[in-house]
């Protein structure tokens, strides 16, 4: 079975701070790794990547996949207290199924 | 101009009713999806539907039956509801051609007591 581990649990930053969340895996049939954020409601999409070693960037928030080594990290650089939220790693397999991660927990302080 | 939309956002009700919840998606997507998240925020897939078929049913109690009328509508009718199936639910959708980046619904959050 499919399962992703996200590490840490549960971050408390302050303003400014660059955070660095984790995401490993295991796979049968590997297609796509994805990050989400999760604040209230809905978990909104951030990226999805497929090849090894290609950073994908949108504006202070960023994320590589290691293929060889079963892993995924989301930077986010300078961040303010809006980044606060839970941020959800996916395994895209087989079958238009997602697998999730428990989430990281990120609180950013003033 | 909702992309995905759920109602009702949220249900109270008593152990052993039905109750449904309606989805609707905007974006012209052809596979739909709920989810459950638990307590602990943890996110878990139960349907998936494409074109109005099913594709993925996780191990998930016979009292929930998805139905999909056409392909941008997928509702979730629960049966004889149990304290355990208090949680939020999500719906999702998502393009063929890129069906793992899966658009999420504002949630529907059940208390059953």
């Amino acid at each position: 079975e499919d399962k992703v581990v996200q590490s840490p649990l549960s971050l408390v930053v302050h303003e400014g701070d660059t955070v660095t969340l984790n995401c490993s895996y295991e796979v049968t049939n590997f297609r796509s790794l994805l990050w989400y954020k999760q604040e209230k409601k809905a978990p909104t999409f951030l990226f999805m990547l497929t090849s090894s070693g290609i950073e994908k960037k949108s504006g202070r928030l960023s994320s590589i996949l290691d293929k060889k080594e079963l892993f995924s990290i989301l930077n986010i650089t300078a961040t303010q207290t809006g980044d606060s939220a839970v941020y959800l790693c996916a395994l895209g397999g087989g079958g238009n199924k997602l697998t999730f991660g428990t989430g990281t927990q990120l609180k950013v302080e003033l | 101009d909702t992309a995905v939309s759920q109602t009702p956002k949220y249900l109270v009700t008593q152990m052993g009713n039905d109750k449904s919840i309606k989805c609707e998606q905007n974006l012209g997507h052809d596979t739909m999806y709920w989810y459950k998240q638990d307590s602990k925020k943890f996110l878990k897939i139960m349907f998936s539907y494409n074109n109005k078929e099913l594709i993925i049913n996780e191990t998930v109690p016979n009292r929930f039956s998805p139905k999909s009328p056409d392909k941008a509508h997928l509702n979730l009718h629960i049966n004889s509801l149990e304290l355990g199936d208090s949680a939020v639910y999500f719906c999702a959708s998502s393009h063929p051609d890129f069906y793992n980046e899966q658009f999420f619904g504002p949630g529907t959050r059940l208390t059953v007591l």
